[in-house]
């Protein structure tokens, strides 16, 4: 089975940087997803990881460790329309690669 | 505006209607899903289409139909609903190069539905 953890909220403030931790258990590993959704709106892709390490990518960075089961999205110069919810997902394995297993999502809260 | 599009956005339904939610995707994908979004839980799947034969095997009440009449198109027929039904339902596409591991799926705007 797949398991997913990542916090329920944050707050940060406009112009500092955040990180949005998860932590994941898989059967097997296809990588991780990062998606971000809006209230109200379609989730979109931000970032795909498959190998250890950081991935930049302009104001949004992903980092993955598959040794621990750990990865966290990383935003910088916040912006008040990053307010949004920070969704993990990793794919599964064999028969069941078509299943992306999402976290709960984390809502971001960025304020004055 | 991702290249998937939905039908209607909203939709309230007593339980013994039957209505039909439509997705269409316009970025040449051949796999496609379906999935719920309820209030405080994860995205759940409930179906996948690749190249139009379902699937993946979630266990999904009957009272929910899917039908992928070719690789553009995704309904999910609904009958005899109960308001626990009630959530976002959310379809998506992915290009299906290597059966589904690893690819992006695009999602859509979602339906809102409410179950009466």
């Amino acid at each position: 089975g797949q398991n997913i953890d990542q916090p329920t909220e944050m707050t940060a403030t406009e112009g500092a940087i955040v990180q949005i931790n998860c932590t994941y258990q898989t059967s097997g590993f296809n990588g991780l997803f990062w998606y971000q959704q809006h209230a109200g709106e379609a989730p979109t892709f931000l970032s795909y990881n498959v190998l250890d390490g950081l991935e930049e990518k302009g104001r949004f960075s992903s980092f993955l460790s598959r040794s621990k089961g750990y990865s966290y999205l990383l935003l910088k110069e916040l912006q008040m329309k990053d307010s949004a919810s920070y969704l993990c997902a990793v794919p599964g394995s064999g028969a069941g690669s078509y299943q992306l297993t999402f976290g709960k999502g984390t809502k971001l809260s960025v304020i004055p | 505006e991702t290249g998937v599009t939905q039908t209607p956005r909203h939709l309230v339904m007593g339980m013994t209607n039957k209505k039909s939610l439509k997705c269409e995707q316009h970025l040449g994908h051949n796999a496609m899903y379906w999935y719920k979004q309820s209030a405080k839980k994860p995205l759940e799947l409930m179906f996948v289409y690749s190249l139009e034969e379902r699937v993946e095997n979630n266990s999904v009440p009957s009272r929910f139909s899917p039908e992928c009449p070719n690789s553009s198109h995704l309904f999910l027929h609904l009958h005899t609903l109960q308001p626990e039904d009630s959530a976002l339902y959310l379809c998506a596409s992915s290009q299906d190069r290597s059966g589904g591991a690893g690819e992006t799926q695009y999602f859509g705007p979602g339906t809102r539905l409410l179950v009466l």
